[in-house]
């Protein structure tokens, strides 16, 4: 009930292509799906975030496609360059209780080859 | 600024050792995090402090001991470590710690993490 289930492992894509992180969840809690983005050596940085009252949700090159009723949601990564190869964790937070706790998948290491 | 300063970058220690993990942040969040991290894997939510206040401790043993001096400072204080301690230690904050409207008041920022290494 409390996972996030993220797919796939690992991603390898050209540059110039389209990488596509998906996410999926049970709890219907659930009310805030962020991504974070992490660079060997450093920590988490969020990327982009969105709530299910809306479908999509675009910042430049990055993009967050959400499915309430499927209760999946994705990022696709537009012409994706070497210098965002690195792993990606999708997360939910559940508004009941109010306590704010993230919820991680367990992450993609995504590569893009020059 | 949405800076988190962890410190030191590396640690290296023995399991008889007594050693402490230092975060700090300056944007007047009112909420700060423990996470540790293993390799490939999500961070694990360990404690979080609440206006300075203990608010959740998620069953971490008791050979680390968190410490929130003021508003701006997190401690972790480490002693009698196991070699499987051994992981990435993240701090974050933000805002508050509980949810409002939105949630942008409760987007968590990351320093870069303490690597831990117990011999």
């Amino acid at each position: 009930q409390q996972q996030v289930k993220q797919s796939p492992q690992s991603l390898i894509v050209q540059k110039g292509g389209i990488s596509i992180i998906n996410c999926a969840y049970e709890n219907t809690a659930f009310d805030y799906f962020p991504w974070y983005q992490q660079f060997p050596g450093k920590g988490p940085a969020l990327l982009i975030a969105i709530r299910p009252d809306v479908s999509e949700k675009k910042e430049g090159r990055f993009t967050i496609s959400f499915n309430k009723s499927a209760k999946q949601f994705s990022l696709h990564i537009m012409d994706s360059q070497p210098g965002d190869s690195a792993t990606y964790f999708c997360a939910a937070s559940p508004y009941s209780g109010n306590t704010g706790k993230l919820i991680f998948g367990q992450g993609t290491t995504l590569q893009v080859k020059p | 600024d949405t800076e988190v300063t962890q410190t030191p970058k590396h640690l290296v220690m023995g399991m008889t050792n007594k050693k402490s993990l230092k975060c700090e942040q300056h944007m007047g969040h009112r909420a700060m995090y423990w996470y540790k991290q293993k390799a490939k894997k999500p961070p694990e939510l360990m404690f979080v402090y609440s206006y300075e206040k203990l608010s959740i401790n998620e069953s971490v043993p008791s050979r680390f001991s968190p410490e929130c001096p003021n508003s701006s400072l997190l401690n972790l204080h480490l002693h009698a470590l196991q070699p499987e301690d051994s992981a990435l230690y993240l701090c974050a904050s933000s805002p508050t710690h509980r949810r409002q409207g939105s949630g942008a008041k409760n987007i968590q920022y990351f320093g870069a993490g303490t690597r831990l290494s117990v011999l």
